[in-house]
């Protein structure tokens, strides 16, 4: 079965740092999303990504963050100068986007980041 | 924005008898509602989901009941097992379009006392 992978599961940095978060979509899915997890707490939207831009993006998806899609199968979130409360799981997902039907999400299993 | 709001925050049940999970919403536009099942350290996983033109869909064990005027939507596991301990997650989407993203709730952690 089409699986959305990750890389890494786990990154440890330091404050201030850039870190790249790289996913590769299921192939024939044309919607990518990013969410977080604070540990213990509920999942939160990030941002979405549609036809090379992006769709949506919420208010924790500020101008310290970017999206990528830099090839046809990877799905990158950067974070430029990274904080403590940056720290968190971060999930892809894809769905396979039929017009304007909602499709089921498929979620990675996720890169945890630990910022110290 | 949207606001989710999900009830308990934890459940326990005996093994054998029903767990139902509770959200309400606030966007009337938001026409997709699906449950995510997350173990400890994995991925949310979609376990059942509905649309706005449907009350209720069921998939063994596992059904949703939807009111849009009342704008809540429920979850029920019947039979439960040691294996349906786990958070479970309400979501919705607004406008039901696929670039917007989902809203959740703040989950339910569900104990299945044996």
């Amino acid at each position: 079965e089409p699986e959305v992978t990750q890389t890494p599961s786990h990154q440890v940095t330091q404050m201030g740092q850039e870190v790249i978060l790289r996913c590769v979509p299921i192939s024939n899915h044309l919607y990518f999303y990013w969410y977080r997890q604070i540990l213990g707490q509920k999942v939160e939207f990030l941002v979405s990504f549609y036809n090379n831009e992006i769709s949506e993006k919420s208010e924790i998806f500020d101008d310290q963050f970017s999206v990528e899609r830099p090839d046809g199968s990877n799905f990158t979130l950067k974070i430029r100068s990274t904080k403590l409360e940056d720290s968190a799981m971060y999930f892809c997902a894809s769905s396979e986007g039929l017009g304007r039907i909602a499709g089921e999400l498929f979620f990675g299993e996720g890169s945890r980041l630990t910022v110290l | 924005g949207e606001n989710v709001e999900q009830h308990p925050s934890t459940l326990s049940v005996q093994e054998g008898d029903s767990a139902v999970i509770k959200c309400t919403y606030s966007d009337s536009a938001s026409n997709y509602f699906p449950w995510y099942k997350q173990e400890l350290g994995k991925r949310p996983q979609l376990i059942i989901d509905i649309r706005s033109n449907v009350g209720e869909k069921k998939d063994q064990r596992i059904a949703v009941t939807l009111n849009k005027t009342a704008k809540h939507f429920s979850l029920h596991i019947t039979e439960t097992q040691p294996e349906d301990s786990a958070v479970y997650f309400c979501a919705t989407q607004e406008s039901g379009g696929g670039a917007d993203g989902l809203t959740f709730g703040k989950g339910t952690h569900l104990i299945i006392q044996p």
